[in-house]
């Protein structure tokens, strides 16, 4: 098993609907989760992190986490042809220091 | 602010050669982490470094690859002799160590061609 699980997409949604991301990972200790946007050619770069069960709302996105069930995505209301990118999951393993564990990534494509 | 600055962006180099990949983090984060991405792998960690001491070497693929960290603002990732199969893009990121909250911050990564 993965450590990290994301479906590769591509997800295809309209503009203006609801994308909704998922992440499943394999290690119970994890504490916070984040969530990275990459542009094809581009580094990631960090949307949101969430560390409560429950859901974080940061503007157009909201994560959800739900530690007992070890599953976490991130949801983009009024998806737009500019979110079109692969988000990264990244589950935070703490090893005495804390590392990133990164999904491979879901490919999200907004159509006009 | 500055962010995690990475040198070169772009490496075209012929298989025997070294290579050697440099990285600023951002001023005032003690964490700094090399990665390698490539379509079939995906973002794999290569090292990580706390207060410029390697912590986790795990991810190194072979001892043809080292990295160091001479000072806190500075780490070099070097792949001597290079290979084909090292063709991949080098990702730098620098956090704070403190807690378990703390993000990633990434470079713009180098491409690194291998011939």
């Amino acid at each position: 098993q993965k450590e990290v699980e994301q479906n590769s997409g591509p997800l295809s949604v309209p503009e203006g609907a609801i994308a909704s991301l998922n992440c499943t990972y394999s290690d119970r200790g994890s504490q916070s989760f984040f969530w990275y946007r990459q542009y094809s050619g581009k580094s990631p770069e960090l949307i949101m992190f969430i560390y409560s069960n429950g859901d974080k709302e940061d503007g157009r996105f909201t994560a959800q986490l739900n530690k007992a069930s070890q599953y976490v995505s991130l949801l983009i209301r009024d998806s737009q042809p500019s979110d079109s990118a692969t988000y990264l999951c990244a589950p935070g393993v703490n090893t005495g220091f804390q590392k990133l564990v990164f999904g491979t990534g879901t490919r999200l494509l907004v159509s006009p | 602010d500055a962010g995690v600055i990475q040198s070169p962006r772009h490496e075209v180099t012929e298989m025997g050669q070294e290579v050697t990949l440099r990285c600023k983090p951002i001023s005032g984060h003690n964490s700094l982490f090399w990665y390698r991405q490539t379509m079939m792998r995906g973002l794999e960690l290569l090292i990580y470094f706390n207060n410029n001491v390697p912590i986790d070497d795990s991810g190194m693929p072979e001892d043809r690859f080292s990295a160091k960290m001479p000072n806190a603002s500075f780490s070099t990732l070097k792949i001597q002799p290079s290979e084909p199969r090292d063709s991949a893009v080098y990702f730098c990121a620098s956090s704070l160590s403190q807690g378990s909250n703390q993000p990633q911050h990434f470079g713009d990564g180098t491409r690194l061609s291998i011939l």
